[in-house]
């Protein structure tokens, strides 16, 4: 199962682009890439998924590298209810391979 | 389409009891995973199931089990409850096992033991 690495934490001005960086350095072929987010006190919130194309859907866009070893979410224009902590998963298979990191802590600041 | 729901929302135990935490996946969804959310970090994995099958175990005690229904819902129990077992459970269904289909969570089960 690949490891992820995120800036612990991450400021962004209400209204503008947040890029939301991740190295996954370790994914296999067949292991997608994974953000979920999480406000204090709810349950991760699927954001988007991808493999090895760019994707973009009414959320945000995610931005995967040539190479697949890391990928950008951006949330292109971020209000206050952004504010969350933000988690990349590298995965295939559910289960152990499924792993949560600490996350991004991203603060959207008016 | 209502999403996955779990209850109760809230407990609190006594150090020793068991408890049971109760799951219904989105309608159509055969996947149910379990996660234990301490504060303060990413949520860890617990139990996955898949059309009514253990399919993967993560690394707690045996103190911890599960079971998925005909009707896809999913039951946690733990037994012998301890301090540290207070935490957010969280439940999360899924269409399949492969890796192109998401997991979508519930909002928990925030259990508190004394």
């Amino acid at each position: 199962d690949a490891k992820t690495t995120q800036p612990t934490s991450m400021d962004c001005a209400e209204g503008r682009a947040a890029n939301l960086p991740c190295n996954h350095s370790t994914i296999s072929g067949n292991e997608y890439v994974y953000w979920y987010r999480q406000i204090h006190s709810q349950g991760p919130q699927y954001i988007i998924h991808g493999l090895k194309n760019n994707e973009t859907n009414e959320m945000a866009s995610l931005i995967i590298t040539e190479d697949r070893k890391s990928s950008t979410l951006i949330l292109p224009h971020a209000t206050l209810r952004d504010t969350a902590v933000y988690y990349c998963i590298a995965g295939g298979r559910y289960g152990q391979n499924f792993v949560f990191g600490p996350g991004t802590r991203l603060s959207v600041l008016p | 389409d209502a999403g996955v729901t779990q209850s109760p929302t809230h407990l609190i135990k006594t150090r020793g009891q068991h408890v049971t935490l109760r799951c219904s996946p989105i309608s159509g969804h055969k996947s149910v995973s379990w996660y234990q959310q301490v504060l303060g970090q990413g949520p860890q994995f617990i139990f996955q199931y898949y059309e009514k099958e253990e399919r993967g175990r993560g690394n707690f005690p045996d103190r911890f089990s599960a079971r998925q229904f005909p009707n896809y819902s999913s039951e946690l129990n733990v037994n012998a409850l301890l301090l540290g077992d207070s935490a957010l459970y969280l439940c999360a269904s899924s269409l399949g096992q492969t890796g192109n289909s998401p997991l979508h969570f519930g909002n928990g089960t925030r259990l508190t033991v004394t």
